[in-house]
């Protein structure tokens, strides 16, 4: 079956830092793969998304590429801001309808 | 547009008592799912429905039934609560199945005591 493993947080950074959240994946077939984001009291908004091998998404100033031959999908944003403080999710799908298999989460936490 | 609706935000239940978490969405998507969102787990699929009249088991069905009579409304049932449903539930809609993006509504955070 589909799995994906997202680094345990809380992650705290200073504003300004570099970011890093690692996520791998488990899949039958060729999944699209996805980052969402969920601020505090919200549901979640699509952050970025790539669909194939060596795909590149970008959003915000945020990245990941899909990377087949290790299965991973980490997001990196160059200097995170407060306002970059939220629950980072990953998640794949490999099939038709609309059914997403996510990771647990990681909590950013980005101070001044 | 309002996007994706969920009713109501917070809701009590006593073991044993029914209720609907309503879910509509004015985007016009045939796509729609209910999630649930429990601490150290992420968000696990319960059911979902690529069109009206066509609904499907996810992940974690036991003790819920959906049903879409209309594209907008896609309404989840609690049959009999349990302590064990405690969570945040989050409805969403797509256009059309992923890769296209799923549109989340703010979620209902039940308690069941």
């Amino acid at each position: 079956g589909n799995s994906v493993t997202q680094m345990e947080g809380p992650v705290t950074l200073s504003e300004e830092a570099f970011l890093t959240i690692n996520c791998t994946y488990t899949a039958t077939g060729y999944p699209s793969l996805f980052w969402y984001v969920q601020y505090p009291g919200e549901g979640l908004q699509l952050l970025l998304k790539a669909t194939k091998a060596d795909d590149k998404g970008s959003n915000k100033g945020f990245e990941a590429t899909y990377r087949k031959e290790t299965t991973s999908f980490h997001l990196e944003k160059g200097s995170v801001q407060v306002s970059d403080s939220a629950v980072y999710f990953c998640a794949l799908s490999t099939g038709t309808a609309s059914k997403l298999t996510f990771g647990t989460g990681t909590r950013l936490q980005v101070t001044l | 547009n309002a996007g994706v609706t969920q009713t109501p935000k917070f809701q009590v239940l006593k073991t044993g008592q029914s209720m609907t978490l309503q879910c509509a969405q004015d985007m016009n998507h045939e796509y729609m799912s209910w999630y649930r969102q429990d601490p150290g787990m992420g968000l696990r699929l319960i059911h979902y429905s690529v069109g009206a009249g066509i609904t499907d088991q996810g992940e974690v069905p036991n003790g819920y039934n959906v049903s879409r009579s209309t594209t907008e409304d896609f309404p989840l049932r609690l049959l009999s609560a349990a302590p064990s449903q405690t969570s945040v539930y989050f409805c969403a809609s797509s256009y059309e199945a992923v890769p296209y993006e799923q549109y989340f509504g703010p979620g209902t955070r039940l308690t069941v005591t």
